[in-house]
């Protein structure tokens, strides 16, 4: 089932904090996060697994709450470039049926 | 440097026709997947694949057919383009076994398809 992401849409000033959200209703293996811009693909950013490992981006940084099946992408000190839609990514246990993405959320930074 | 391509970038066809849009990917990766992305919906996964010979379905593989014949190439093929199938289709690689922890997919830039 695809992951709920929240909130949909946030507009924020440079320099200010952004929070994404990501909840499923099963089981999580891994949650993938990625970065869309108008027009392009999705690029990578982060993969937390069950455990606690982490691989990603210097600047972004990530939470996996296992037992709530949850996933926080937090963006600090935002930037321009940082504008664009942010999907998570859902990996069930066993791994063998690819990645299901949210709905994605809209993020603008304003000068 | 290695890449992932899609072609072609922009396709319109009529409704019945089959249409094929390729993936290339010089990375040697094992795995490779096809999305579509529409409005309200975000990426949904079509057909995935985890190596030569090996094929699966994903959430909307109805209408799509895959195949995978070598390591670099997963072409996607709709058999009877529907007004339906009309949306933005991007392909993806990952390193393999499938079940690695550091799987993080590539994108290629996009095949926007429209069916007349």
């Amino acid at each position: 089932q695809q992951p709920v992401q929240s909130p949909q849409a946030v507009i924020l000033r440079e320099g200010e904090d952004a929070v994404i959200n990501c909840s499923s209703s099963k089981a999580l293996y891994s949650v993938h996060w990625y970065r869309q811009k108008h027009g392009e693909a999705p690029v990578f950013l982060m993969i937390l697994l069950k455990g606690g490992e982490q691989k990603g981006h210097e600047k972004i940084s990530a939470s996996f709450n296992e037992k709530k099946q949850q996933s926080s992408l937090y963006l600090t000190a935002s930037q321009l470039s940082y504008s664009g839609t942010y999907f998570c990514g859902t990996e069930g246990w066993g791994g063998a049926d690819g990645l299901t993405f949210g709905k994605g959320t809209h993020l603008i930074i304003q000068p | 440097d290695a890449e992932i391509t899609q072609s072609p970038r922009h396709k319109i066809t009529e409704t019945g026709r089959q249409v094929t849009l390729a993936c290339h990917q010089t990375w040697n990766h094992n795995n490779m997947f096809w999305y579509r992305q529409d409005l309200g919906h975000g990426l949904r996964l079509i057909h995935y694949s985890y190596g030569v010979h090996d094929t699966n379905k994903g959430e909307v593989s109805d209408g799509y057919s895959v195949s995978r014949s070598n390591t670099e190439d997963l072409p996607l093929t709709l058999e009877s383009a529907a007004s339906s199938q009309t949306s933005v289709y991007f392909c993806a690689s990952s390193e393999g076994p499938e079940q690695s922890p550091y799987n993080e997919q590539f994108f290629g830039p996009g095949t926007r398809l429209t069916v007349l």
